[in-house]
């Protein structure tokens, strides 16, 4: 059945690495992804996107990978900061006709000084 | 520009009442979209809607729940005779128009800070 999931529920980076979070997904027919970043208590903040007729964008500091042979996309955050600390959702959209979206379980990302 | 904005941002109710979660789309925006966060998950569909039309409602239990956004004013989600399951966080989300309507850009669905529903 569709399917998006996340390699790592948690990571764990130090200021100023770089951060890479996974994510996985089923249903090939997808062709359209966005990556959310969720704060403690708040709702989920749009990143980036990306659609499936692209294997790379860039945004501030962010840049989003799309490898369709194997379902994968991940989010690259450069020069990971305090600020950065939050949980990270992958979404895919696989209906061209409702829009609605279908959420991975999320992966927490622990920035430490 | 003011973002998606929802009300009560807590909202506590005893198990049988009514939960009643309003949410007001971004300016220009005609698509509403309602989700349910549990704790340490990600958010699940439930409904979409149109002004005064409901598009997808897949995601939405068939009894207790139902949804509108009224030609005026903002989009409700109804809960009837709540009971302790029902505790989440509800999200709205909207975006300018439909995937459907254009090939050549994607609207990106804007989330709101979510209503908080606790069941006592």
């Amino acid at each position: 059945g569709e399917s998006v999931g996340l390699h790592l529920p948690t990571l764990s980076v130090q200021e100023g690495d770089n951060s890479i979070i996974n994510c996985a997904y089923s249903n090939s027919a997808s062709d359209y992804f966005i990556w959310y970043k969720q704060e403690s208590g708040k709702g989920p903040q749009f990143i980036i996107d990306i659609r499936s007729n692209m294997d790379k964008r860039q945004g501030q500091r962010v840049t989003v990978l799309l490898n369709k042979t194997v379902k994968h996309l991940s989010l690259q955050i450069a020069a990971t900061q305090p600020g950065d600390s939050a949980v990270y959702f992958c979404a895919e959209n696989d209906d061209y006709n409702t829009d609605k979206l279908i959420f991975g379980t999320g992966t927490r990302l622990q920035v430490f000084p | 520009n003011a973002g998606v904005m929802q009300n009560p941002r807590h909202l506590v109710r005893r198990r049988g009442q009514e939960a009643r979660l309003r949410c007001s789309p971004m300016k220009g925006h005609s698509h509403v979209y309602w989700y349910r966060q549990l704790p340490e998950e990600g958010l699940k569909f439930m409904v979409y809607l149109q002004k005064e039309n409901i598009i997808d409602e897949s995601g939405m239990p068939k009894e207790r729940f139902s949804a509108e956004f009224p030609k005026e004013g903002p989009s409700i989600l109804r809960i009837q005779q709540v009971v302790r399951g029902d505790s989440a966080a509800y999200f709205c989300a909207s975006s300018p128009r439909s995937r459907g309507q254009s090939s050549l850009s994607t609207d990106t669905q804007y989330f709101g800070p979510g209503t908080r529903l606790t069941v006592l």
